[in-house]
């Protein structure tokens, strides 16, 4: 079975700094995909970024990128510029390509708070 | 706009009652999905759907009903058998339950058992 686990549960930043989020997974699954879902107090779940297991290259999107360490099943997330509005829960989930099923595990999650 | 919407966004219910949470997209998207968030526990799989008429459990759906009788409409029952509903509910969509296909989520739905 596939497992996603998050060991922060609460992070704090100062505005315009730099923090990353912690994942790692266990899967016997050769192919798949990770994502990082942001969850504001609105709990509107939002995508932020999603990384194919067989791409070496690191997935970015604008402030956010990940390192994506295959071999020891890690998948940090990495902001840069920390704004207000990024103050959110943050989600690590995985899916396996190819499956019967588009279902994703989710880790419990790193409340991420950004201080003025 | 397309999107998903779920309703009401807080519900009430007395123990023992069964209550429906509604879920309607008008993405045209053939799976659906339905998801329990507690707190320290992330998002847990109840119920999908990939197809109109179809649908599977998904890890936890002991206490719970759905039907999908139309491709816009996906509605979770919370039946009096689930100890512990009190919980914020997620329904979600993508356009098919084949492979990777982004999920799209609705509002939520927060459940509480007076």
């Amino acid at each position: 079975a596939q497992t996603v686990t998050q060991s922060q549960p609460e992070m704090s930043v100062q505005e315009a700094e730099t923090v990353t989020l912690s994942c790692t997974y266990d899967t016997s699954e050769n192919n798949y995909y990770l994502f990082w879902y942001k969850q504001p107090p609105s709990r509107q779940m939002i995508l932020v970024i999603r990384q194919e297991a067989y791409k070496q290259q690191n997935a970015t999107e604008n402030r956010f990128s990940v390192n994506f360490q295959k071999a020891a099943k890690s998948f940090s997330l990495k902001i840069s510029d920390s704004q207000l509005g990024d103050t959110a829960m943050y989600f690590c989930a995985f899916t396996a390509y190819g499956g019967a099923t588009n279902k994703l595990i989710f880790g419990t999650g790193t409340l991420l708070a950004v201080q003025p | 706009d397309g999107g998903i919407t779920q309703s009401p966004k807080y519900l009430f219910r007395k123990e023992g009652q069964n209550v429906t949470l509604s879920c309607e997209q008008n993405l045209n998207h053939d799976a659906m999905y339905w998801y329990r968030q507690d707190p320290g526990q992330g998002l847990r799989l109840i119920y999908y759907s990939q197809i109109v008429n179809d649908f599977q459990k998904g890890d936890i759906a002991e206490g719970y009903s759905v039907s999908r009788e139309k491709k816009e409409s996906f509605p979770l029952t919370v039946t009096s058998a689930q100890k512990n509903p009190t919980a914020f509910y997620l329904c979600a969509s993508s356009i098919n339950g084949l492979t990777y296909n982004e999920q799209f989520f609705g509002p939520g739905t927060r459940l509480t058992v007076l």
